[in-house]
């Protein structure tokens, strides 16, 4: 089983939907969690982070389900710049300060059409 | 303020040909690293510099070499390429200590080992 997993997609909405994408994890000892933002042939990018309390940025609401291990991003009135592949992104913390990892989803991509 | 800047953006190896690709920072980062992305994969870790002077492997070293030159840039070197290493590889650095987000990624080097 992977780490993380995402479903790939891709999800194609018109202008305006509603999506929500999920993004599973597997490790119990993840410590945060963010969402990426990957457009075609271009690097990653943050989109935002989540917090344990769920937060909104603008159009974008992202949440935390510690219990079921998943974290969900909801892009409201999608627009067609919205069109990319969305990254799930889980940081499993080490034993000291010094060790860690960054765990990433293999995307879900999102085709918002006209 | 370029941020992260990688070269090259693109190249073609032969089987057994060496190559380096150059990174470099002027954000003042500490943290440094490099990941490989494959289709249906997410991003893999291949090696990471939490600070100057040190380098550690990540999820998917053998094959690759890196040196962290001094804070501003770290170099990663195919001995000899191999078309396993096909890939598009993204250098990116952060500042909130080592793996941290937000990770500050690099345009990226598309290779293509023949």
């Amino acid at each position: 089983r992977k780490e993380v997993e995402q479903d790939p997609g891709p999800f194609n909405v018109p202008e305006g939907a509603t999506v929500a994408f999920n993004c599973t994890y597997s490790n119990s000892a993840s410590q945060s969690f963010f969402w990426y933002r990957q457009d075609c042939r271009k690097e990653p990018k943050l989109l935002m982070s989540v917090y344990s309390s769920g937060n909104e940025d603008g159009r974008f609401t992202a949440q935390l389900n510690r219990a079921s291990q998943y974290i969900s991003l909801l892009i409201r009135d999608s627009k067609l710049s919205d069109s990319a592949t969305y990254l799930c992104v889980v940081n499993v913390h080490g034993g000291s300060s010094n060790t860690g990892k960054l765990i990433f989803g293999q995307g879900t991509t999102l085709q918002v059409k006209p | 303020n370029a941020g992260v800047t990688q070269t090259p953006k693109f190249q073609v190896l032969k089987t057994g040909q060496s190559m380096t690709l150059q990174c470099a920072q002027d954000m003042n980062h500490n943290s440094m690293y490099w990941y490989r992305q494959d289709p249906g994969m997410g991003l893999r870790l291949i090696y990471y510099s939490a600070s100057e002077g040190t380098t550690d492997k990540g999820e998917v070293p053998n094959g690759y070499n890196v040196s962290r030159l001094n804070k501003r840039e770290f170099s990663l070197r195919l001995e000899s390429a191999a078309p396993s290493q096909t890939s598009v590889y993204f250098c990116a650095s952060s500042d909130r200590g080592l793996f941290n987000s937000p990770l500050h990624f690099g345009n990226g080097t598309r290779l293509t080992v023949t």
